[in-house]
Formats: C-alpha cells, structure tokens, sequence
C-alpha cells in the first residue's frame, strides 16, 4: 500500500526558533493535510492542501503541497510552548477514502 | 455544530465483558470512520462507512462491530477483547467517502482491557 515517510521523527527546540517537518512518498497523493495532536485528544486539522504547487499559512504555520504530489512541508514560526504535541502528515491517495498516515513528529519546545 | 462527539471519554472492560462506543456528528457528513491509535503512533483505519453503509473493513477481528444506525450515530460494539487492543479509539468523519473536506476527528475513547 501506499506509505508516507515522515521526518523528523521527534525535535527538541528553544522557544522562539522555527520548526521545519516534512513528508515524502514514493506515491502519487490528490491531497495533503497536516494534523496537530495534543495528549488525550484527537488529531485537529491544521492545514489542507488540494493542489500540486500550493502555499498556505495558517498564522504561525505554513505548509506546501509539493509539485511532485509526492511530498509536502510544514513549517512552524517563532514556536511557542503550546506548539508541543505530535504532528502527523495524512496524503488522500489512489484508495478510496483511505488517509494514509505519516508516523509522526514529536516537537518538545524548551521556555 | 462543527464537532464529533465520541462518549465515553475512558472505558476499563474485562476480556469478558461487552460494551459500546458511540461517535456522534450533526454536520451531515454522509462518511464517517472508525480508527485505533496506539501511543505516539499514527491513526490506523478500521471501517468506513459510507451513506450508513460499511463500505471498508480492514481486516479487523470480529470482536470489533461497526454499526451505523443513521447518518450522524456511529457504534462500535466491543466483545471479547484482548488486552492488546487497549488504545485510543478515534471516530472521524468527512463530507463523502473519497474527499478530505471537513475531515475531522472527534477526542477519543480511551480503552483499557484488563
């Protein structure tokens, strides 16, 4: 099946640095999003991207849907202690219906 | 309403018991799924439903059943379960099968099997 490799796996980092992850693929994916994953809870949508090429921010957060349809980046700006959880990748590929994860990466962010 | 709602929160069971987990939505998503996540690991998809009808099942034991009795109610009813399926169990849903669009997850069940 499909697989996504997603790196860092985790990032310890002062606050106030920016954070860069990304997720890369030997398949082809239609969409990509970026979940946010705090202790206890479900994954809350960060960004989604429905284009090869596309940019978007969302406050301190932007993200880029690789013109390749095989990778995509999310960068995190001036981070924040609250910015700590795990970060997942999902890419919505040829099976239908079927989000395909990333492994995860775990950002510690230091006051 | 833009929330999934998964009740309950926590649930300890015994290896012999049966219970249910309910997923609730009133976004009119016509998609909605079930997913086991083990700590610090991704989501893995369980079932899909589709227009209230199961329309992926990956390969999950016979212990896990879905049931969708109408277009915002999600159960999952758990019999027999084994130690090893302690975990969190996530309820999502989406506008269809197929797209991403309002693809959100509810917070979860977690489940301890003792």
């Amino acid at each position: 099946g499909q697989q996504l490799n997603q790196s860092p796996q985790s990032m310890f980092i002062q606050e106030g640095e920016d954070v860069s992850m990304n997720c890369t693929s030997s398949s082809i994916f239609n969409t990509w999003l970026w979940y946010k994953q705090e202790p206890g809870e479900g994954p809350v949508l960060l960004i989604a991207l429905y284009k090869a090429g596309e940019l978007t921010s969302n406050g301190r957060l932007t993200a880029q849907f690789g013109i390749t349809r095989k990778d995509s980046f999310l960068n995190i700006s001036a981070s924040i202690p609250s910015d700590v959880g795990i970060y997942f990748c999902a890419g919505l590929g040829t099976s239908y219906g079927k989000l395909t994860f990333g492994q995860g990466t775990i950002l510690t962010v230091h006051p | 309403d833009t929330e999934v709602t998964q009740t309950p929160k926590h649930l300890v069971m015994g290896m012999t018991n049966k219970k249910s987990l309910k997923c609730e939505q009133h976004m009119g998503h016509r998609a909605m799924y079930w997913y086991k996540q083990k700590a610090k690991k991704p989501p893995e998809l369980m079932f899909v439903y589709s227009y209230e009808k199961l329309s992926i099942n990956e390969s999950v034991p016979s212990r896990f059943s879905p049931e969708c009795p109408n277009s915002s109610l999600l159960n999952l009813h758990l019999h027999a379960l084994q130690p090893e399926d302690s975990a969190l169990y996530l309820c999502a849903s989406s506008l269809s099968q197929g797209t991403v669009y309002g693809y959100t997850f509810g917070s979860g069940t977690r489940l301890t099997v003792v």
